[in-house]
């Protein structure tokens, strides 16, 4: 069974500053990687995602992430933070195929941004 | 309007009730899903359909019940509510397209159980 390990409960950072989410996978194929950002009172958005080919993923609202395959991680970053992007970030795997077609969350990071 | 709709948005009740949430999509998606969310715990799958006629059980299934009315409606019931059933439920759809699916999520329901 696969699971997802976000080990940074709550980050803070200065608006315009460099940011890092740390996330941690456990599966054993090819996982299809996922990163969700949930503002206060609203749905979960894609921010995402990585299936193959380049580690190196580019998402939207300026948002990256790198798949370590050697390492299981799937780190979010952006290069300078917005007040905007103050919201809780889930880093999730899914297993395709077989009829496991499903997503396992990681417990999220709160990302709290300072003037 | 939205894609993925959720009713109620709110709701408070009493332990005991029967409580029915609702979803609907636009999206066309054959595969739905519902998710329960708890501080501290992330999101975790309650039941998923593939289809009208195929309903699977996720990790904590108990205590709870869906019903897959059509391709753009799945409902998820309680059929006695408890309090720790109090959450923050979504549902999502999923598209299954070259390169693996994305799942689209609706606004959530805040239920409260008192």
């Amino acid at each position: 069974a696969q699971s997802v390990t976000q080990p940074d409960i709550h980050i803070t950072v200065s608006e315009g500053a460099s940011l890092e989410l740390r996330c941690n996978y456990s599966y054993g194929a090819t996982p299809y990687l996922f990163w969700y950002v949930q503002s206060p009172g609203q749905g979960l958005q894609l921010l995402l995602k990585y299936f193959s080919g380049d580690t190196l993923v580019q998402g939207i609202k300026g948002f990256e992430a790198e798949f370590k395959r050697s390492q299981s991680s799937f780190n979010l970053r952006k290069p300078s933070v917005h007040w905007s992007d103050a919201a809780e970030y889930f880093c999730a795997v899914g297993a395709w195929g077989f009829g496991n077609e499903k997503l396992t969350f990681g417990t999220g990071t709160r990302l709290t941004i300072i003037p | 309007d939205a894609d993925v709709t959720q009713t109620p948005r709110n709701r408070i009740t009493k332990t005991g009730k029967r409580i029915m949430l609702e979803c609907s999509q636009t999206k066309g998606h054959d595969r739905m899903y519902w998710y329960r969310q708890d501080p501290g715990l992330g999101l975790r799958l309650i039941y998923y359909s593939f289809d009208v006629k195929d309903i699977n059980k996720g990790e904590i299934s108990d205590g709870y019940s869906v019903s897959r009315q059509a391709q753009a409606k799945f409902s998820l019931s309680l059929e006695s509510a408890i309090p720790n059933q109090t959450a923050l439920y979504f549902c999502a759809t999923s598209d299954l397209g070259a390169g693996g699916g994305t799942q689209y999520f609706g606004p959530g329901t805040r239920l409260t159980v008192l």
